[in-house]
């Protein structure tokens, strides 16, 4: 069984950091692309990045280059996201999604979110 | 970027009823359209893929259709847990993008 399980999320103050996790289960990891999908509360699906499995290209979203980082550890079956210089408007539930493959990135399995706070 | 625009935004029906949501894309995609249900408070649960193909699981009173610009999604016999919101994605090409999401509720 596909399992995917998002951590990490916390009450951040503006401009701070914070490493979000998703472990996975019930495939194999290296073999899938991996994607971050925000929602902001009470809006609707927004992609946040994408990195894939099998040459660890990534891909991101113009509002989180160059302050988030994608990555995974595939000996912990596990991908992360490293957000650094978190405003306001990063506030948002964080679901990890399995995505077929970089070329054709579509999710197909989903976690539960995890809730990213970014306030004073 | 690509931009997908749902219509309608929201949507009143009744158990039994069969309605369609449409997608359009700002540019053309193929067939590279993903449909998404998301219940209150829940994770979103893939429908279908490629504009047509039904995900593993999912009950065929769900089906999809369109190609290039223009993609609907037409859920047959309503019933009590299909009232939820539904988002459409391009994944022709980065960034990937979503609609804003079309609300079903029950009439």
């Amino acid at each position: 069984e596909v399992q995917l399980l998002e951590s990490g999320g916390d009450l951040v103050q503006p401009g701070g950091s914070l490493r979000l996790s998703c472990a996975v289960s019930g495939f194999a990891f290296s073999s899938y692309a991996m994607s971050w999908v925000r929602q902001a509360p009470g809006r609707g699906l927004e992609w946040v990045s994408l990195i894939s499995g099998r040459d660890g290209k990534t891909h991101y979203a113009d509002s989180v280059k160059g302050r988030f980082t994608i990555s995974t550890d595939n000996s912990k079956n596990t991908l992360y996201l490293q957000m650094h210089s978190l405003r306001a408007e990063d506030t948002a539930i964080y679901y990890c999604a399995r995505c077929y493959s970089s070329a054709t990135p579509r999710p197909d399995y989903w976690g539960q979110g995890t809730l990213v706070t970014v306030s004073s | 970027d690509i931009q997908m625009t749902q219509s309608p935004s929201s949507l009143s029906a009744s158990v039994g009823d069969r309605v369609t949501i449409t997608c359009r894309a700002s540019q053309g995609i193929g067939n590279f359209l993903a449909w998404f249900q998301q219940k209150s408070g829940k994770a979103p649960k893939s429908l279908i893929y490629a504009a047509s193909s039904l995900q593993s699981g999912v009950p065929s009173k769900f089906s999809g259709s369109g190609s290039g610009t223009d993609f609907t999604l037409t859920i047959s016999s309503l019933q009590p847990e299909d009232f939820a919101t539904y988002y459409c994605q391009q994944y022709h090409s980065f960034p990937l993008t979503f609609g804003q999401g079309t609300r079903l509720e029950i009439k």
